[in-house]
């Protein structure tokens, strides 16, 4: 049972233009959620997040979204830079005394590359 | 500087035989976690432990397992009993007080079972 998914494997865009990461997740106890990005053969490391109380948390060129009625969220990055390229994951938690609390649950990632 | 270390970054081992991934972090965090990555899948949670002398199964305990006798070390053993050993494997670590559920990730240390 995936709790939280991309769809999308993979995302090419033009350098300059706009990168829009989606990510869905069915459990509705989560209430914070993160997107991590990684290179190959190293770990991921934090990006940006937001909490369940916010619909919008905006850092730099990186913006991430929560719409928690459709629970989705994405992460745009403006304007998108070739070294962007790298596979992007979101990842979801729950709140104080819930199972899924100080645990992150992963979606597959989705590979974005920025063409120069 | 503080971080979190994964060694070896490459492991190879046949298949039968238990081996022991390292994690070390100098962050003063209190919890750490063990994944595993596949292709063309997110990571996994194998195990996790919020505080030194405790750890609960994560998602995919099958197979593993881990002590947590220090608070700068959380090591994982991969046994026999492991079907498919063969991923990449990261460690991370996470304080209670910071930025609630960040995680920061060492680098992962590749094993391969043939």
């Amino acid at each position: 049972d995936q709790q939280v998914k991309q769809n999308s494997p993979s995302l090419s865009v033009q350098e300059g233009r706009i990168s829009i990461l989606n990510c869905d997740y069915t459990n509705s106890m989560f209430d914070y959620f993160l997107w991590y990005k990684k290179y190959p053969a190293e770990g991921p490391t934090f990006l940006i997040s937001i909490s369940s109380i916010k619909d919008k948390n905006e850092d730099g060129r990186f913006t991430v979204f929560l719409n928690k009625s459709a629970k989705h969220l994405s992460l745009h990055i403006v304007p998108s830079q070739p070294g962007d390229s790298a596979v992007y994951f979101c990842a979801a938690s729950g709140g104080w005394g819930g199972t899924s609390y100080g645990k992150l649950t992963f979606g597959q990632g989705t590979i974005l590359t920025v063409h120069p | 500087d503080g971080g979190i270390t994964q060694s070896p970054k490459y492991l190879f081992r046949k298949e039968g035989q238990n081996v022991t991934l390292s994690c070390e972090q100098n962050l003063n965090h209190d919890a750490m976690y063990w994944y595993r990555q596949d292709p063309g899948q997110g990571l996994r949670l194998i195990y996790y432990s919020q505080i030194v002398n405790d750890f609960q199964k994560g998602d995919i305990a099958e197979g593993y397992s881990v002590s947590r006798e220090k608070k700068e070390s959380f090591p994982l053993t991969v046994t026999s009993a492991q079907k498919n050993p063969t991923a990449f494997y990261l460690c991370a670590s996470s304080t209670e007080g910071g930025i609630p559920y960040e995680q920061y990730f060492g680098p992962g240390t590749r094993l391969t079972v043939t």
